[in-house]
């Protein structure tokens, strides 16, 4: 079965750091763009970060040099380590696999909580 | 930035009806452009992509149509399983972004 699955959220006060994980099974994880999307409760969804097939990445402004998107395809995983948290990162976070460049598989998604 | 706009934001249809979204870009995106179905609770789900290719297992009465900066998405007979927030996306350049949404609620 093709699956992803997120860990690493929880309660993290403002200014602190947080790795979160993504663990791919039952796809050659190696061949795919991958994914981090962000959905504040209540909100809409906001994408947060990409990483290519050959390490490359990319951010939106408002994340841009405190979040890291990395990727160890040994592993078939996923990370993003975000850093200079603050309560606006607030969210469930959904990593989720790129075919056609379309989001075709999300995983169920991790809470981050930033709050003092 | 590419911006995305979606109307109406809320749409009130019964069992059976033609319902139509409507998704804008800022700029031209050509057919970079997928719809997500979301329920509360639950992860996002590919619909259609690239503008008009149904997503395997996706049911037919879901198509989508347009280009440039002017995109829909149709179902064609409303069923129970359908009352959900349906999103557009844009990935025709980075940062990919997403339209703030349209929820689709019983009549």
């Amino acid at each position: 079965e093709v699956q992803l699955v997120e860990s690493g959220g929880g309660l993290v006060q403002p200014g602190g750091s947080l790795r979160l994980s993504c663990a791919a099974s039952g796809f050659t994880f190696s061949s795919y763009d991958m994914h981090w999307v962000r959905q504040a409760t209540g909100k809409g969804l906001e994408w947060v970060s990409a990483i290519g097939t050959a390490g490359d990445t990319y951010y939106p402004g408002s994340v841009k040099g405190r979040f890291t998107i990395s990727r160890e395809n040994a592993k078939n995983s996923l990370y993003l380590q975000m850093n200079s948290l603050r309560a606006g990162d607030t969210a469930v976070y959904y990593c989720a696999r790129a075919s056609h460049y379309a989001f075709d598989i999300w995983g169920q998604g991790t809470m981050v909580t930033v709050s003092s | 930035d590419i911006q995305m706009t979606q109307s109406p934001s809320t749409l009130s249809a019964s069992v059976g009806d033609r319902v139509t979204i409507t998704c804008r870009a800022s700029q031209s995106i050509s057919s970079w452009l997928a719809w997500y179905q979301q329920k509360p609770g639950k992860a996002p789900k590919l619909l259609i992509y690239k503008a008009s290719s149904l997503e395997s297992g996706v049911p037919s009465r879901f198509s989508g149509s347009g280009s440039g900066t002017e995109f829909t998405l149709t179902i064609s007979s409303l069923q129970p399983d359908d009352f959900a927030t349906y999103y557009c996306q844009q990935y025709n350049s980075y940062p990919f972004t997403f339209g703030p949404g349209t929820k689709v609620d019983i009549k």
